[in-house]
């Protein structure tokens, strides 16, 4: 079946470094993505992993292992503006074509 | 201007009424996704479409119906709307590559009473 776990929450402080881990179990792994969520608001796009290994991106990279279904997000240089929810998604089937959602998780940068 | 568009924004309701949602993209994109949004369940999927004549259900998608009007129009209709389809509902556009990302719209927050 299609299950994503991610934690629920979590809290840091304004200039460290947190990371945000997700495990998955699927069928026809297409990539995963990190989606940034600010309350009210529209999903954006923060990064896409499809083979294993570190994908950087400024302050923000992920990781991907395959064969453990599991990937992280790993933001560097905490801003306040960082505090918002974090959502990990896997896509699926050989075309691609459904994407599946995490719960999300919701980060609060603290002074 | 924004490239995917959702109208209404915000909507308030009774049970038992009609409801059209409406969704708009200039990105050129096939495929287009209606989402459900709860607190603490994430994105779910209602319906989606790869063109125009193409829809599909998605896990959730009693209750609900779609209609691809064209190729940048997607609209969600709750035909007797209930309190539990109270939501925040999010269209999305993707382009054929599965390795793009997809675009979401600003969101209708929907209360059904």
């Amino acid at each position: 079946g299609q299950n994503i776990d991610q934690p629920t929450e979590m809290t840091a402080t304004e200039g460290a470094i947190v990371q945000i881990n997700c495990t998955y179990q699927t069928s026809g792994f297409n990539g995963l993505f990190w989606y940034q969520q600010h309350a009210g608001e529209a999903p954006t796009f923060l990064s896409y992993n499809v083979l294993d290994g570190l994908e950087e991106k400024g302050r923000f990279s992920s990781f991907l292992s395959r064969s453990k279904g599991y990937s992280y997000l790993l933001l560097k240089e905490l801003q306040m503006k960082d505090s918002a929810s974090y959502l990990c998604a896997v896509r699926e089937g050989a075309g691609g074509f459904k994407t599946i959602f995490g719960a999300g998780t919701r980060l609060f940068v603290k002074a | 201007d924004a490239d995917v568009t959702q109208t209404p924004r915000n909507r308030i309701t009774k049970t038992g009424k009609r409801i059209m949602l409406e969704c708009s993209q200039t990105k050129g994109h096939d495929r287009m996704y209606w989402y459900r949004q709860d607190p603490g369940l994430g994105l779910r999927l209602i319906y989606y479409s790869f063109d125009v004549k193409d829809i599909n259900k998605g896990e959730i998608s009693d209750g609900y119906s779609v209609s691809r009007q064209a190729q940048a129009k997607f609209s969600l209709s709750l035909e007797s709307a209930i309190p539990n389809q109270t939501a925040l509902y999010f269209c999305a556009t993707a382009p054929q590559s599965s390795q793009e990302t997809q675009y979401f719209g600003p969101g209708t927050r929907l209360l059904v009473l």
